[in-house]
């Protein structure tokens, strides 16, 4: 149980271009999901706790205008990557808490790579 | 705001071998403490987790890790890696008094172990 899937797996975009990824909880409601960011042989940053039916909350020095964050469903968050530069090239990678197990546990998606050329 | 560290990056081990990676981190309040590991190409995945109680931890895969809160760390611990332990390790604290809940990771180490 508690799976979480993000697509796609991998984007490459031209720069300038806006790219969308989904992060899905497949088999529970997630009320509360987290966007990270990783770079080659670094750790993951989080970006963003994104909560169903409200505005996402950014961490400092992440403009929420170019990382759009929708979390529409229980099931479902979006994070739109808006007029993509190739500095924006990274892993993305998204987590959900499982209400029902408790407060403190995250679930990882696999991750989607975007390269911008 | 919680700060966390693991001072080995890079870890080379010959199977059979014994493994200690360390984790410290900064936070003067209750935290709950986690381990998760990524294989190449895969996604995250939780080895073991430390809310409350007994500090010893122990995990999936043989590994285990210990709470010293006087020390404030939780060392990751196996003692005879294999070599499909290989993946990349991270450390990750949780405050329990954070609003957000959010996690804080470490910067990774990166095991590689020889067959």
């Amino acid at each position: 149980g508690a799976v979480v899937s993000q697509h796609p797996s991998w984007v490459i975009c031209k720069s300038g271009t806006s790219v969308k990824i989904e992060c899905r909880s497949l088999d529970f409601q997630a009320t509360t999901m987290f966007w990270y960011r990783q770079f080659p042989k670094q750790s993951l940053m989080l970006m963003a706790t994104s909560n169903e039916g409200s505005k996402a909350t950014y961490e400092q020095g992440v403009e929420k205008d170019k990382f759009l964050i929708n979390h529409a469903s229980l099931t479902l968050s979006t994070l739109t990557v808006t007029s993509a530069h190739p500095e924006d090239s990274s892993f993305y990678i998204c987590s959900a808490r499982d209400r029902t197990r408790g407060a403190y546990e995250q679930y990882f998606g696999p991750g989607t790579r975007l390269t911008v050329t | 705001a919680q700060s966390v560290s693991q001072h080995n990056h890079h870890v080379i081990l010959s199977e059979a071998a014994s493994l200690e990676l360390g984790c410290n981190y900064s936070y003067g309040g209750t935290v709950n403490l986690f381990w998760y590991v990524q294989y190449p190409g895969q996604h995250l995945q939780l080895l073991l987790k430390y809310f409350s109680g007994d500090p010893l931890v122990k995990g999936i895969k043989g590994f285990e890790a210990e709470f010293i809160k006087s020390k404030f760390s939780f060392n990751l611990r196996k003692p005879s890696v294999q070599w499909s332990d290989t993946a990349e390790y991270f450390c990750a604290v949780n405050a329990v008094n954070n609003a957000g809940n959010m996690l804080t990771f470490g910067g990774g180490t990166r095991l590689m172990v020889k067959p």
